[in-house]
Parts: structure tokens; C-alpha cells; sequence
């Protein structure tokens, strides 16, 4: 059975702090991991990541891919309260242009 | 700005009653995506569809029903609401050949 494991499922951290979470994953064929933030609303794109040991950088956001080790970790360092948010690793399974979605993990950040 | 729209933010309904659930994209993509989600559980497809009149069960459709009769929209149906499915409902579409989702802003449902 195709699934995706988060961890931690939820951290608290100050401001100025480095977080890592990760994103493990089991899935037939695997094509492409994406991570979200979802605040209160829609969840929000940040990468996509298709190939093994590419670094995917978005200011203090990074991203990198192990598809040998079947897992992913989202970076964020200097981290600011407006941060805090819920982060989403999905999974496709090769070809079905459909998502498996971890649980997320809930970021808070204090000031 | 391309989108996806979600007719409620809030809607409360009573058990037993049927409830529509519409969603709308601007962006004429073929594929799109009803998904609910829940503490612990994270999202969890519903029902998705590839084209007009086109529809498949996701990983939990019991309960549920779909409809695609124009492009743009997909709605999702519950027969006969129970309190079970009280949970916020999340719509995505995203075009033919292409990875990742646009996700509509959400429809916390509330069944009593």
C-alpha cells in the first residue's frame, strides 16, 4: 500500500531557529514529491522535486529529494513567526496524476 | 490570477440532509480533485475525475457522489450527511499532463 510518513507531526520553535521536517514515502513508481504550506486556507506550492540530490532553494525554504533512500526534508532557516503553518509532503505514484498526502506537520513559531 | 473557488467557507448542515459542495476552476484544466481533511489523518482523496462526465473512486468515496458536467466544475455529494463527515473539504484541479495542484481555499463542513 502506497503512503507517505511526516515527521515531526508537530514543533514549536523561536524565531532565528533552523527546522528540518521530513517526508518519507512508499509508493508504486514513484514521479514527483511536492510540498505545500497551508496556513488558514488553500494550501500553498513551494517545490517539486523530481530528481535525486537536486537542492530546490526559495529564499530560507529549501528542499532536496534521496530516491534511493525514499525520502525528502524541507529546510527553513532564520525561521519567523510567519512561518507557523502546517507543511504537506505529497507523493505521486508514476503516472496517476493523483497525490498521496502525509499527515503535515504543524510549525509554530514563537516570536 | 488563475483559481479554484469553493462556493462555502462555513456550512453546517443537519443529518440526514443531502449537501452539494460545488467547485469552479478558471483555469481549464481537466483533472480535478475532491479531497477531505482531518487531524492525524492529513488529506484523503475522495472522488476524482480526468475529464467531463469522467469520474473514479478515491481511497474513501463511501458516502459520497460526484459530479462533472461542465469542464470548470466538480461537485462533491453527500447522499445522506452524518456526523462522521463533518471535516474540511478541500477541491484541486490541475492540467492534463502536469504535476501538482491548485487547491481551492476550503469548505469546513459541519453535519449535526
Amino acid at each position: 500500500e502506497d503512503k507517505v510518513v511526516q515527521s515531526p507531526l508537530s514543533l514549536v520553535v523561536h524565531e532565528g531557529d533552523t527546522v528540518t521536517l521530513n517526508c518519507s514515502y512508499e509508493v508504486t513508481n514513484f514521479r514527483s514529491l511536492l510540498w505545500y504550506k497551508q496556513e488558514k486556507k488553500a494550501p500553498t506550492f513551494l517545490f517539486m522535486l523530481t530528481s535525486s540530490g537536486i537542492e530546490k532553494k526559495s529564499g530560507r525554504l529549501s528542499s532536496i529529494l534521496d530516491k534511493k533512500e525514499l525520502f525528502s526534508i524541507l529546510n527553513i532557516t532564520a525561521t519567523q513567526t510567519g512561518d507557523s503553518a502546517v507543511y504537506l509532503c505529497a507523493v505521486e505514484p508514476g503516472g496517476t496524476y493523483k497525490y498521496i498526502f502525509g499527515t503535515g506537520t504543524r510549525l509554530k513559531v514563537l516570536a | 490570477d488563475v483559481k479554484v473557488t469553493q462556493s462555502s467557507r462555513y456550512l453546517v448542515k443537519r443529518t440526514g440532509e443531502k449537501v452539494f459542495l460545488e467547485c469552479v476552476q478558471d483555469m481549464d484544466h481537466e483533472n480535478m480533485f475532491w479531497y477531505r481533511q482531518d487531524p492525524g489523518l492529513g488529506l484523503r482523496l475522495i472522488y476524482f475525475s480526468y475529464d467531463v462526465k469522467m469520474k473514479e473512486k478515491g481511497d474513501i468515496p463511501e458516502g459520497y457522489s460526484v459530479s462533472r458536467e461542465k469542464k470548470e466544475r466538480f461537485s462533491l455529494i453527500l447522499e445522506s450527511a452524518s456526523t462522521n463527515q463533518t471535516s474540511m473539504y478541500l477541491c484541486a484541479s490541475s492540467p492534463l499532463g502536469r504535476v501538482g495542484y491548485t487547491f481551492g481555499s476550503g469548505t469546513r463542513l459541519t453535519v449535526v
